[in-house]
């Protein structure tokens, strides 16, 4: 299975882009990079996921590097309400099940 | 839609006591999972079930059962808590396709 490495915590100013990395460098070819976060004590939440391309929704930019061994979550503009653990998760692929490991995560803090 | 809920939200047990939890999700979804977490860190899969009938070992499923009682609902039970069993329990689900989980708000159980 492939690992993920992540920094611990980081901080970011209200209204500023948050770009926070991740490692993957052992990821194989067929599996995809998701993206979780975690608001204190509730359940996770999905935001985004990719192959190779760089991928945008209404939450956050995803960008892979060409070589796949990293990847980027990008909030464009963080508010308050983007202070969580934000969690970079290889899938597993499997034939009967979509099994996830979460990590430590990076706990993001957004400043006024 | 509900997505997945979770019941109960807390749990007090005294050590050797036990306990369901309960989940269901309303998103007509194959795969269902449980998880702890345990402060300050990431999710630990407990066990989970790819489709109805079928429930197999995660990471940590040592003390737990589960049943897939039918394709919304799966239970968690804890025949004789210990305190090490205390921590927050999510349930969640997945579909086919873009397979990100869904989380359920958690259950806080403590052991005491």
């Amino acid at each position: 299975d492939a690992k993920t490495t992540q920094p611990p915590s980081m901080d970011c100013a209200e209204g500023r882009a948050a770009n926070l990395p991740c490692n993957h460098s052992t990821i194989s070819g067929n599996e995809y990079v998701y993206w979780y976060r975690q608001i204190h004590s509730q359940g996770p939440q999905y935001i985004i996921h990719g192959l190779k391309n760089n991928e945008t929704n209404e939450m956050a930019s995803l960008i892979i590097t060409e070589d796949r061994k990293s990847s980027t979550l990008i909030l464009p503009h963080a508010t308050l309400r983007d202070t969580a653990v934000y969690y970079c998760i290889v899938r597993v692929p499997s034939t009967s099940y979509d099994k996830v490991i979460f990590g430590p995560g990076t706990s993001l803090s957004v400043i006024p | 839609n509900a997505g997945v809920t979770q019941t109960p939200k807390f749990q007090v047990l005294k050590t050797g006591q036990s306990m369901t939890l309960q989940c269901a999700q309303d998103m007509n979804h194959n795969s269902m999972y449980w998880y702890r977490q345990d402060p300050g860190m990431g999710l630990r899969l407990i066990y989970y079930s790819a489709s109805e009938g079928t429930t197999d070992k995660g990471e940590v499923p040592n003390g737990y059962n589960v049943s897939r009682l039918n394709k919304r609902e799966f239970s968690l039970r804890l025949e004789s808590a210990a305190p090490s069993q205390t921590s927050v329990y999510f349930c969640a689900s997945s579909g086919t396709g873009r397979n990100e989980q869904f989380f359920g708000p958690g259950t806080r159980l403590t052991v005491l």
